[in-house]
């Protein structure tokens, strides 16, 4: 069962838009989130984060909006440039429970962002 | 340079044929994880490792083991591969669990 889903499997958005990438969670126990960025034929690399005492995490073009009563965050380029066309992984853990099953990072299927000219 | 080296990154082999993707971190992390990432199913984690001598299964890991004898070293071993192992591995660290993770440069690997 999936802790972490990103039910959009694609957005494609102009070059100069405000991008929206939307992560869903089901665990309350979760208290870190994250975001990766993944080019083809790369490693994922980390784009931003919050922890659960925030509801906002700016830099830069990327901001992270964290709403615990709805169990949602996104993820908002402005604005969208060709490069940021990747994939997109949300991920959560619980870091409160290091040593449980918490004590790990889950990630959702990915979203592939298309920023086109 | 802080980094997660993971070799080879591609690899073509055929069914049964033991098989052993290497990989290593510079930053003295506890924490190491294999993924497997496919088509429309994201990250998948394979195997993760606490600390040294300290593994454990994650959700996927039929196939597969690990070690886990140095802090720097955590090699993926698949003992028999098949064909439905044909993907993208990734090796990550982080100082702890739970925290950010940094990740390899992947291995493609094919077992025919």
């Amino acid at each position: 069962d999936q802790q972490v889903k990103q039910n959009s499997p694609s957005l494609s958005v102009q070059e100069g838009r405000i991008s929206i990438l939307n992560c869903d969670y089901t665990n309350s126990m979760f208290d870190y989130f994250l975001w990766y960025k993944k080019y083809p034929a790369e490693g994922p690399t980390f784009l931003i984060s919050i922890s659960s005492i925030k509801d906002k995490n700016e830099d830069g073009r990327f901001t992270v909006f964290l709403n615990k009563s709805a169990k949602h965050l996104s993820l908002h380029i402005v604005p969208s440039q060709p490069g940021d066309s990747a994939v997109y992984f949300c991920a959560a853990s619980g870091r409160g429970t290091r040593g449980s099953t918490l004590g790990r990072l889950y990630f959702g299927r990915g979203t592939q962002l298309t920023v086109w000219p | 340079e802080a980094q997660v080296t993971q070799n080879p990154r591609y690899l073509i082999t055929v069914t049964g044929k033991k098989l052993t993707v290497t990989c290593s971190q510079n930053m003295n992390h506890e924490y190491m994880s294999w993924y497997r990432q496919d088509p429309g199913l994201g990250l998948r984690q394979i195997y993760y490792s606490m600390n040294v001598e300290v593994t454990d299964k994650g959700d996927v890991p039929e196939g597969y083991k690990v070690s886990r004898k140095e802090k720097r070293n955590f090699p993926l071993i698949l003992e028999s591969p098949s064909p439905n192992q044909t993907s993208l591995y990734f090796c990550a660290s982080s100082l702890r669990p739970g925290e950010k993770l940094f990740f390899g440069s992947g291995t493609q690997l094919s077992v025919l």
